[in-house]
């Protein structure tokens, strides 16, 4: 099985500073069909985890543009450009597919404001 | 509005049983792959089990495998999650994701205690 793992665990940021958050996965995620099915969350203090960054890079709907995604293989990367108050919680990335099920999740990046 | 709506949870003693259901609205259920993802206490995100659109595959955590079983209906909109043999460490907060997790539920409380 898959194992992902995130580096930091936790991370203080002043607003406005940028802020990095790493995850690598114990195999290549770039699957037979070209695509790399690697997926970035957020899960704010008292909510439901929402949906960041699809397919490594891709904003989904209604994600500001400080977040993005990057890498390929094995590395990956979710960089916000200038941290707000709002972005306070813990970030997951996510590993998987559908055919068939089976997915796995980082454990967790705590982010806080300084 | 799109929307997933969980319920079944519970106290169950170690050993027994419980059912979960969710429901789901506000858009084509039967296009979507579906997953259970838990929460422990103070813990972060695991998946815990998936199933394709049709019901034709399905997937299971090594934590679960044997013990819980995914089912889905089309014709009524929802999502099930059979769990039988419940261990003191299936509690959890219980949520309903849509495909790549791109819509969560708030979830339903597990507890298994004697």
């Amino acid at each position: 099985d898959i194992v992902m793992t995130q580096t930091p665990l936790s991370l203080s940021v002043t607003p406005g500073q940028p802020a990095s958050i790493s995850c690598k996965s114990s195999q290549s995620l770039l699957h037979s069909d070209g695509k790399t099915y690697l997926y970035w969350y957020l899960q704010k203090p008292g909510q439901s985890p929402q949906l960041l960054i699809y397919e490594v890079s891709s904003r989904f709907s209604g994600v500001p543009d400080r977040f993005s995604g990057s890498g390929s293989g094995t590395d990956f990367t979710l960089k916000i450009s200038r941290v707000e108050a709002e972005d306070v919680g813990v970030y997951y990335c996510m590993q998987g597919i559908h055919l068939p099920p089976l997915f796995t999740f980082g454990p967790g990046t705590k982010v806080d404001i300084k | 509005e799109v929307q997933l709506v969980e319920s079944g949870g519970g106290v169950v003693r170690p050993g027994g049983s419980l059912r979960l259901s969710c429901a789901a609205s506000g858009f084509t259920f039967d296009d979507y792959g579906m997953s259970w993802v838990r929460q422990a206490p103070g813990k972060g995100l695991e998946w815990v089990s998936g199933i394709n659109w049709n019901g034709g595959s399905t997937g299971y955590a090594d934590s679960v495998k044997g013990r819980f079983t995914i089912s889905r209906d089309n014709a009524k909109n929802s999502l099930y999650l059979q769990m039988n043999s419940l261990r003191a460490e299936d509690t959890a907060l219980y949520h309903c994701a849509r495909g790549y997790m791109d819509v969560w539920g708030k979830g339903t409380t597990v507890t298994v205690s004697s």
